[in-house]
């Protein structure tokens, strides 16, 4: 079975630019996560999906971010426009609902996203 | 608010010592506690999970960890390190109604000398 599937895995946009990453989750996970990790700064949760519904996005830094999964498969986030202090490494992450409570969150490799 | 410490961020260990990092939490309720690794280009890997039970949990790649609740501590442990353990570490502490939302530590960087 395949794990979580993020795209690109690098990216080196220009401040102003627009950026765009997905994550494709574990074939019917449910709950679909992004992380954020800024550099030697502990990893921070950014919002949750639960199928294509925004179940918690309290850690979305700004207005700048927008997430969607539409369909309630694969993810993106998007970032518009960059700043610089929007580097970092993007994780992704899903789960799923097996016997009344949530299972652990598998995590893909991360986006490492630098804004220059 | 939860959240977690783990106070080494480089830890170095020569190749078949033991190896122990510590993780302390802050949660108000049983937390669910989680160790993940991540290894140089690849994601996070989780090692192993607390939910209840057996306070010593065995994990994968040799690793345990012991949740103590009067310490508020969930520490990593392994007998032997291979150089394969180099990688970073980290704790994490989910909710208790289904950890939705997982609140890490800073990690710590592990190096294994020869």
């Amino acid at each position: 079975e395949a794990g979580v599937t993020q795209f690109p895995s690098h990216s080196v946009i220009e401040k102003g630019q627009t950026v765009t990453l997905r994550c494709d989750p574990i074939s019917g996970h449910d709950n679909l996560y992004w992380y954020r990790r800024v550099m030697g700064k502990e990893i921070k949760f950014l919002l949750h999906f639960v199928k294509e519904s925004k179940q918690d996005e309290s850690g979305m830094p700004n207005n700048r971010f927008l997430a969607e999964r539409t369909g309630g498969t694969y993810s993106t986030l998007k970032v518009q426009p960059a700043e610089l202090e929007d580097s970092g490494v993007y994780f992704c992450a899903s789960s799923q609902w097996t016997g009344g409570m949530n299972t652990e969150a598998f995590f893909g490799q991360g986006t490492r996203l630098t804004v220059v | 608010a939860q959240s977690v410490t783990q106070p080494d961020i480089h830890i170095t260990v020569s190749e078949g010592a033991s190896l122990e990092l510590r993780c302390n939490y802050s949660y108000g309720a049983t937390p669910y506690l989680f160790w993940y690794v991540q290894s140089p280009g690849q994601g996070l890997q989780l090692l192993l999970k607390y939910f209840s039970g057996d306070t010593l949990v065995q994990g994968i790649k040799g690793f345990e960890a012991e949740f103590k609740r009067s310490q508020s501590s969930f520490n990593l442990r392994k007998p032997s390190v291979h150089w394969s353990d180099a990688a970073e570490y980290f704790c994490a502490v989910g909710a208790n109604t289904g950890f939705q939302k997982l609140v890490f530590g800073t990690g710590t960087r592990l190096l294994v000398s020869p």
